[in-house]
């Protein structure tokens, strides 16, 4: 079975400084990994995903995120935080093995960036 | 914008009825995803369909069923309501299925009291 961690129920940074959100996965094949953000009232929108390849993963408004297979591991990054970043943040992962093209998402990370 | 509608926004309905939740895929896109959305639950999979069909099935109880339609809108029918049912409801939609990212809908609020 296929399952996602977010560790973090809420991450706290100051504006301007570097923010993670972090993200493990459970597959028995291969992953496929997504990262969503909800702003309140709204749907979820796609940030980036890993299918294969280059381990770190560039997406948009200026969020990437690291590939690591040995620690099971795809953490969102971003080098500056913005207030506007403040948002709800999601982790998905298929496997690949699995037979089904369901994606299991986590709990969710709030993040709140500090004027 | 993300290409994806859903009507109704809000619904209001009382336990014991049925609703009806309807789903616009982005032009183009041929697979339908259904989830829903609690404090508790978090985001939970219901039911997934491409070009017509039924691919995946998520945690959807017995008294909810889907269906895609020729045209590839979507609709999620919710019978016999309970209070526990009320949550977001979305719906996602992908050009195809596995590698290809969801987009999702602005969501249908559907409150049972």
């Amino acid at each position: 079975a296929q399952s996602v961690a977010q560790p973090e129920d809420q991450v706290n940074v100051a504006e301007g400084n570097p923010l993670t959100v972090k993200c493990t996965y459970s597959v028995s094949g291969n992953p496929y990994l997504f990262w969503y953000v909800q702003y309140p009232n709204r749907g979820l929108q796609f940030l980036l995903k890993y299918i294969t390849g280059d381990n770190l993963v560039k997406g948009s408004y200026g969020f990437e995120a690291e590939f690591n297979k040995s620690q099971t591991s795809f953490h969102l990054k971003k080098p500056s935080a913005l207030v506007s970043d403040s948002a709800l943040y999601f982790c998905a992962v298929r496997d690949d093995g699995a037979g089904s093209y369901q994606l299991t998402f986590g709990k969710g990370t709030k993040l709140s960036v500090i004027p | 914008d993300s290409g994806v509608t859903q009507t109704p926004k809000h619904l209001i309905t009382a336990t014991g009825q049925r609703v009806t939740l309807r789903c616009s895929p982005r032009s183009g896109d041929l697979s339908v995803y259904w989830y829903q959305q609690s404090l508790d639950q978090g985001l939970q999979f219901l039911i997934q369909y491409y070009n017509g069909e039924e691919r995946a099935k998520g945690n959807i109880l017995e008294r909810f069923s889907a269906q895609q339609f020729p045209d590839l809108h979507s609709e999620l029918n919710l019978s016999s309501l309970e209070l526990g049912d009320s949550a977001l409801y979305f719906c996602a939609s992908s050009a195809g299925e596995g590698l290809h990212e969801q987009y999702f809908g602005p969501g249908t609020r559907l409150t049972v009291t």
